[in-house]
């Protein structure tokens, strides 16, 4: 079936630091991958997106590419900030039909000063 | 236009009460996703519409859960004699999105049920 494993958290960084989030997914097909953010108290946002191979999608500082021999779109960042402080849940959506998305458990990022 | 919106906010209902939620989508959007989140889980699909026509619903709808759409504008989930099992988040999301690409989601704020 189609699913998607990221690794688990809380992740504790402190300002600056590198960002590694790990996402890999199984899925028939070609889907469409990405990740969503949920800061506190607030509802999920599109952080951002890759549709084929080889894409590379970027927004506020975090980059994260498609690689389809490992399965795995991973999201890094090169300095973290506090306000970056939230969960981060890693997602595909299959492109055919209905373009229903399967999101991960979600990962929490803590960021101190 | 101002995003997704979703109401109430949280509801909270004593057991074998039916509930139901309203979700206002993107009015340039063709496609509605009703989600439900469970804490410290990702968002599980439950149901979604292009336009009026309700086209999926997961195995978690049961028979007490229903969906509409009516004129393919805003939506409604209504679910009847709720079970503690049903408290969690439930997320309405829109897109538009055109043959063979997947361009993501406006998810609403959700809105949190309590059955007690």
């Amino acid at each position: 079936g189609n699913s998607v494993t990221q690794m688990e958290g809380p992740v504790t960084l402190s300002e600056e630091a590198f960002l590694t989030i790990n996402c890999t997914y199984t899925a028939t097909g070609y889907p469409s991958l990405f990740w969503y953010v949920q800061y506190p108290g607030e509802g999920l946002q599109l952080l951002l997106k890759a549709t084929k191979a080889d894409d590379k999608g970027s927004n506020k500082g975090f980059e994260a590419t498609y690689r389809k021999e490992t399965t795995s779109f991973h999201l890094e960042k090169g300095s973290v900030q506090v306000s970056d402080s939230a969960v981060y849940f890693c997602a595909l959506t299959l492109n055919t039909g209905g373009f229903k998305t399967i999101f991960g458990a979600g990962t929490r990022l803590f960021v101190k000063a | 236009d101002t995003g997704v919106s979703q109401n109430p906010r949280h509801k909270i209902t004593k057991r074998g009460q039916n509930v139901t939620f309203r979700c206002d989508p993107i009015s340039e959007h063709n496609r509605l996703y009703w989600y439900r989140q469970t804490l410290g889980q990702g968002p599980e699909f439950l149901t979604y519409f292009q336009n009026e026509a309700q086209l999926e619903k997961s195995r978690l709808l049961s028979d007490r859960f229903s969906a509409e759409r009516p004129k393919g504008s805003f939506s409604t989930l209504e679910i009847q004699r709720t079970e503690q099992g049903d408290s969690a988040m439930y997320l309405c999301a829109s897109s538009f999105d055109s043959r063979g690409t997947g361009s993501g989601y406006t998810f609403g704020s959700g809105t949190r049920l309590t059955v007690v």
